[in-house]
C-alpha cells in the first residue's frame, strides 16, 4: 500500500528555517516525481517544489521551485530512507501554510498527483 | 505563466441534481487537465485525470471533458458525500497550476 507521511512542521519566526520530510512506502522515491504542495489556511493549492525521478530520460534528479520560493527552498531525496525533504531557509510569514508531500506522475498523455500525505502545518509568526 | 480560472467559486445544489464546474486555462493545454476533491481538513483526492479518465476507484457519476482551454467537471447524480472543494489543475507545465477552487454544498 502506497503511504507518504510528512513531519517536521511546526512554529518558527520570520528569518527562521525549518525542514521537512516525508516519508514514503509502499514504492521507491527515486524512481518517482515527487513534490510539495502547500495550501495556506482558507487558501488554494500551490505547487511549490518537484525533484525528478533519477530514470527520466533527460533530466533525471533534476528540481523545480516556484518563484515564491526560489533561492529560499531546496527539495532532496534520500534513497536510502525512502524520503524526501524539503528544506525551507528565510521563512515569511506568507509561507504560512499546510505542507503536502505528493507523488506526481509523469505519462505519454498525462501527468497528476496519486498520492498525498495528511499534511504538515507550518506557521511562520513572531 | 499558464492562470487557470475556475466558475463558480462555489454552488449549492441538492441531491440527485446535475452540476458542472469549468475551468479555463489562459492558453492552450492540450488534454494535460486534472481535478481533484478535497474535503476540510484532508488531502486532495484525484478524480479525473488527462480531461476525461475518471481514477481507480472513483464512482461514475464523476466525468470530465474538453481539451485545448476550456474543460468541465460534470457530476451526473449529487450525492451528500461529493460535498467538498473541488479544483483543476493543468499539468501541461512544470509545477502546474491550480485553479483557484469551487466549494460545493449539498442542500
Amino acid at each position: 500500500e502506497v503511504q507518504l507521511v510528512e513531519s517536521g512542521g511546526g512554529l518558527v519566526q520570520p528569518g527562521g528555517s525549518l525542514r521537512l520530510s516525508c516519508a514514503a512506502s509502499g514504492f521507491t522515491v527515486s524512481n518517482n516525481y515527487m513534490s510539495w504542495v502547500r495550501q495556506a489556511p482558507g487558501k488554494g493549492l500551490e505547487w511549490v517544489s518537484v525533484i525528478y525521478s533519477s530514470d527520466h530520460t533527460s533530466y533525471a534528479d533534476s528540481t523545480y521551485y516556484a518563484d515564491s520560493v526560489k533561492g529560499r527552498f531546496t527539495i532532496s531525496r534520500d534513497n536510502s530512507k525512502n524520503t524526501v525533504s524539503l528544506q525551507m531557509n528565510s521563512l515569511r510569514g506568507e509561507d504560512t501554510a499546510v505542507y503536502y508531500c505528493a507523488r506526481f506522475i509523469i505519462g505519454t498523455t498525462n501527468n497528476f498527483f496519486d498520492y498525498w500525505g495528511q499534511g504538515t502545518l507550518v506557521t511562520v509568526s513572531s | 505563466d499558464i492562470q487557470m480560472t475556475q466558475s463558480p467559486s462555489s454552488l449549492s445544489a441538492s441531491g440527485g441534481d446535475r452540476v458542472s464546474i469549468t475551468c479555463r486555462a489562459s492558453q492552450s493545454i492540450s488534454s494535460y487537465l486534472n481535478w481533484y476533491q478535497q474535503k476540510p481538513g484532508k488531502a486532495p483526492n484525484l478524480l479525473i485525470y488527462a480531461a476525461s479518465r475518471l481514477q481507480s476507484g472513483v464512482p461514475s457519476r464523476f466525468s470530465g471533458s474538453g481539451s485545448g482551454t476550456d474543460f468541465t467537471l460534470t457530476i451526473s447524480s449529487l450525492r451528500p458525500e461529493d460535498s467538498g472543494t473541488y479544483y483543476c489543475q493543468e499539468s501541461y507545465s512544470t509545477l502546474g497550476t491550480f485553479g483557484q477552487g469551487t466549494k460545493l454544498e449539498i442542500k
